[in-house]
């Protein structure tokens, strides 16, 4: 299979733990994002890399989350101390550095926050 | 600040008939536009989308009218299938601003009765 793919596609934590979140994009893609989905909501964009460099992070939704593509292949999507309000469907999606505009997205990391 | 609305929540449509699911932009910027599909538990596939040079583009049972001076897109399928109930999201995004990450909207849920 060569889509984009999540682990884990669910985790239920405790308010208060740290939760981590892996992405293997399409492995030609330069880009890798990070969207966040909540009930009734479109995805929210949250960060994106160009190979290993991180080109936008301030709609990172606080200094809890934070985001690293360290060789440029795989992603984590890293969330501290964690609150109810995390809870949401997290969504990577890549795409190749020139392109249509189209992203490929995975099936999506469901948090639920207890 | 919504860039990409979608204000219809929810369509509901005869099997067979056309569906038409309606979407507006705010940002003068945003130079292609994307429909994307999405089933419950699974990531946004994407379906189609339109450069701001076109006005419209048609795959198949789907066409994507563009009409820039208004600042409006709409989705077409036709004919509508029971398969075709899902969410779909409108996205922006621009190519003249460095192919920044695309912006969506909060969907439209469409239901096909047979």
């Amino acid at each position: 299979d060569t889509g984009v793919s999540q682990d884990p596609r669910h985790k239920i934590t405790k308010r208060g733990q740290n939760v981590t979140f892996r992405c293997d994009p399409i492995s030609e893609h330069n880009r890798l994002y990070w969207y966040r989905q909540t009930l009734g909501q479109g995805p929210e964009f949250l960060t994106y890399f160009q190979n290993e460099a991180q080109l936008e992070k301030s709609r990172l939704l606080s200094d809890r989350f934070s985001a690293e593509r360290p060789k440029g292949s795989f992603s984590t999507l890293e969330i501290q101390r964690t609150e109810q309000g995390d809870s949401a469907m997290y969504l990577c999606a890549s795409s190749p550095l020139v392109n249509t505009g189209e992203l490929f997205f995975g099936e999506g990391s469901r948090l639920t926050v207890l | 600040d919504q860039q990409v609305k979608q204000n219809s929540p929810s369509l509901s449509v005869q099997e067979g008939r056309i569906s038409i699911l309606n979407c507006d932009y705010t940002n003068s910027m945003f130079d292609y536009f994307l429909w994307y599909k999405k089933y419950p538990a699974e990531g946004p596939t994407f379906l189609i989308s339109i450069s701001s040079i076109k006005d419209k583009n048609e795959d198949g049972r789907f066409t994507v009218f563009l009409n820039k001076s208004a600042k409006h897109l709409s989705l077409h399928i036709v004919p509508s299938q029971p398969g075709d109930s899902a969410v779909y999201f409108c996205a922006a995004g621009s190519f003249l601003s460095g192919n920044t990450p695309l912006v969506f909207g909060k969907g439209t849920r469409l239901s096909v009765i047979a």
